[in-house]
C-alpha cells in the first residue's frame, strides 16, 4: 500500500541522548514535512523540504535537524534530546511544495525522560 | 501572526444527524484552506480542501463553506455516523511567506452516539 511509513512507532529516551526518527515515503512525492502535535497546540511544522536536496525551517525548528538526500526519505534527528521534546512526530508529503493535500503518516511517540 | 482557531473544542451528536464543525482563521491573506480527520493513534487524513476563490465545495457526505468575509470556515458532515467520531482540524496556508506550509487549529472533537 502507497503511502508514508514512519519508525519507530513509539520511543522512550533518556534526555540528552541522540535520536533519528525514520520518514519513508513511496509516493513519490517532491515535498515532505515533519511536524510534532502537541495536546492542546495542534500540529506544528518543524521542517519542511521541498525537493531533494533542499530543507528549510518551520514554525519550530529548534533542537531539531533534517536532511534529504534522496526524494524517499526524510529523517528528523535530534541531537541532545530534552524533555520538552516528549511529542508525537508526524512526517507528511505532498506531491508538490504548494497549497496542496499533505499525506501524513501515523506518526512515532517519542518521551524524553 | 497566522493563527487557526475553533470555535468549539468538543461536538457530540447522534448517528444520522447532520454535523457542523467551525474554525475561525486571523490571517485575510489565507487562500487555501483544508480539513483533516485525525483518529486515535492514527495520522491525519485528508478530507476535503477550498481555495479562496470558491466558497463552497462539497465531496461525498462533506461540505466546506468559506465566509472569507468573517474569516470563517465550517465542514458540514451529513449523515454522520459512528466511524465519523474522531479528531478534527482546519488548516491553512497563504500566499505569502508561509506558501506550502499548513498552520494547524487546535481540533474539534467529535462524537457520535449511536
Amino acid at each position: 500500500i502507497a503511502g508514508i511509513t514512519q519508525a519507530p512507532t513509539s520511543q522512550i529516551l533518556a534526555a540528552g541522548r541522540r535520536m533519528t526518527l525514520r520518514c519513508t515515503q513511496d509516493m513519490r512525492h517532491n515535498a515532505m514535512y515533519w511536524y510534532r502535535q502537541d495536546l492542546g497546540l495542534g500540529l506544528r511544522l518543524i521542517h519542511y523540504s521541498n525537493t531533494a536536496g533542499t530543507t528549510g525551517k518551520g514554525e519550530v525548528p529548534d533542537g531539531y535537524s533534517v536532511s534529504r538526500a534522496n526524494t524517499d526519505d526524510f529523517p528528523l534527528t535530534l541531537a541532545s534530546a530534552v524533555p520538552s521534546q516528549t511529542s508525537v512526530y508526524f512526517c507528511a508529503s505532498s506531491d508538490e511544495f504548494s497549497n496542496q493535500p499533505q499525506h501524513f503518516g501515523d506518526g512515532t511517540r517519542l518521551s524524553i525522560l | 501572526g497566522e493563527s487557526v482557531g475553533l470555535h468549539l473544542p468538543t461536538l457530540s451528536v447522534q448517528e444520522g444527524d447532520n454535523s457542523i464543525i467551525n474554525c475561525a482563521y486571523s490571517n485575510s491573506a489565507s487562500d487555501y484552506f483544508i480539513w483533516y480527520k485525525q483518529e486515535s493513534g492514527k495520522g491525519p487524513q485528508f478530507i476535503i480542501d477550498i481555495r479562496s476563490n470558491m466558497d463552497k465545495r462539497q465531496g461525498q457526505r462533506v461540505t466546506v463553506l468559506l465566509n472569507k468575509t468573517v474569516k470563517h470556515l465550517s465542514l458540514q458532515i451529513a449523515a454522520t455516523q459512528p466511524g465519523d467520531s474522531a479528531v478534527y482540524f482546519c488548516a491553512t496556508t497563504d500566499g505569502g511567506t508561509s506558501y506550502g506550509k499548513l498552520t494547524f487549529g487546535q481540533g474539534t472533537i467529535l462524537t457520535v452516539h449511536p
